[in-house]
């Protein structure tokens, strides 16, 4: 079965520290996968895809298949990074394909 | 770019009760999913419309749940009636196809609250 973990529902670090959040995934094929950002009072969007291989507001995320890892890393974490992050796994199936969510880490930037 | 459009935002009923939830994609989105997420925890796909068709409902709980897509554009969301389970948070989310490529664009999301 496909499966999305992200093993913290909180990560919490002072402005200016490294932040990596984690995402483990299970799924048989190849898999696309995603980061998902939420900020306070905003809709859910997407923050960067693996197959995109590039940096958004400093994140970025490196596919790992001998893992099955997709981590979330930021060298040097800013106030504004505070929101909920969901790690996301694209299924083809059918021609079609789905999106499978994990749980979510908050991230809590503190001055 | 107004983004996709949802309405209520907000709902607040009693269980055995009807409520519906309405959804504007993106104009010239063809695909709209909608997904329910619970408290702590990430969406789940409930129905995924390409134009008028619903292509993958699965997940959706058909003996309480339905929704149509009529002219290919706006979908309604409907429960009859309500259990206290189905406090979450609805979605609604657009592509401009259902292929790999395409991002999904979320809506702001309705808030369902089963007394």
């Amino acid at each position: 079965a496909q499966r999305v973990t992200q093993p913290e529902k909180l990560l919490s670090v002072f402005k200016g520290a490294p932040v990596e959040l984690k995402c483990n995934y299970s799924y048989s094929g190849s898999p696309e996968l995603f980061w998902y950002v939420q900020y306070s009072r905003q809709r859910l969007q997407l923050l960067l895809r693996h197959i995109s291989r590039e940096s958004i507001k400093g994140f970025t995320a490196d596919l790992n298949k001998g893992e099955t890892s997709f981590h979330l890393k930021k060298p040097f974490a800013q106030e504004e990074d505070s929101a909920m992050y969901y790690c996301a796994l694209r299924r083809i199936s059918g021609g079609y394909n789905k999106l499978i969510f994990g749980a979510g880490t908050r991230l809590a930037v503190h001055p | 770019e107004a983004g996709v459009v949802q309405s209520p935002r907000y709902k607040i009923i009693e269980k055995k009760q009807p409520v519906a939830f309405w959804c504007n994609p993106i104009s010239g989105h063809n695909t709209l999913y909608w997904y329910r997420q619970n408290l702590g925890q990430g969406p789940e796909l409930l129905i995924r419309y390409e134009n008028e068709e619903a292509v993958d409902d699965s997940q959706l709980p058909k003996d309480r749940f339905s929704a149509e897509r009529l002219k290919g554009v706006d979908s309604t969301l409907k429960i009859q009636p309500a259990e206290l389970g189905d406090s979450a948070v609805y979605l609604c989310a657009s592509s401009h196809r259902d292929r790999v490529a395409d991002t999904q664009y979320f809506g702001p999301g309705t808030r369902l609250t089963v007394l």
